[in-house]
């Protein structure tokens, strides 16, 4: 069955360094995601992504975030100047399409992000 | 109270034993989706109802959606030791977008 990945799985970065997030959506999927979890916290909606634009952002999507579907198949996050409060599970999404069956999301494993 | 939140936010119950979680939300919503989640892992999908449906099943699943309450229930009957995790709800609104609003999940305890 196909699955989204992402990688690293795991990295530990230092304070304003930059990082990005690699993410392989499933195949023919239309619609693309980015959440993050802090630990011991909820899963929140970071940014949406459909025809090779934004559709929505959320307040946490500021200019030192970016995405980006460089080819037909990743899909990245990069986070310019990494802060402390950054550190966090980052979870990838993708979406068949935009009703019905079509709706649902499916997510990656996640990349656990340290900044250190 | 926020978009999408469950209630309990713990629960314990013996192998076999039936559980239940809550949802509720705010907002008019496109759908509801429930995710499973193990500790430190990704989420797993595992039932979306749609707003104009009212119950859905899944094996030991089931759904179901009172948008009248703006609420929605898991079960999962005859449980497992390996159904122990944190389970969320997450709405869609009627965007294009799609995204989900995640709530802050149960954490269900299931002993063996």
């Amino acid at each position: 069955e196909p699955e989204v990945t992402q990688t690293p799985s795991h990295q530990v970065t230092q304070m304003g360094q930059e990082v990005i997030l690699r993410c392989v959506p499933i195949s023919n999927h239309l619609y693309f995601y980015w959440y993050r979890q802090i630990l011991g916290q909820k899963v929140e909606f970071l940014v949406s992504f459909y025809n090779n634009e934004i559709s929505e952002k959320s307040e946490i999507f500021d200019d030192q975030f970016s995405v980006e579907r460089p080819d037909g198949s990743n899909f990245t996050l990069k986070i310019r100047s990494t802060k402390l409060e950054d550190s966090a599970m980052y979870f990838c999404a993708s979406r068949p399409g935009p009703s019905g069956r079509q709706e649902t999301q499916y997510f990656g494993p996640g990349t656990r992000l340290l900044v250190l | 109270s926020q978009q999408g939140e469950e209630d309990p936010q713990a629960l314990s119950i013996q192998e076999g034993e039936n559980a239940t979680m809550n949802c509720s939300y705010k907002t008019s919503i496109n759908n509801l989706q429930w995710y499973r989640q193990n500790s430190g892992r990704g989420l797993v999908h595992l039932i979306l109802i749609r707003s104009n449906e009212r119950e859905k099943h899944s094996g030991r699943l089931r759904v179901t959606l009172d948008t009248s309450k703006k609420s929605s229930s898991l079960l999962i009957t005859a449980s497992r030791a390996a159904d122990t995790a944190s389970y969320f709800c997450a709405t869609a609104v009627n965007t294009n977008a799609g995204k989900s609003t995640f709530g802050d999940g149960t954490t269900l305890t299931v002993k063996p």
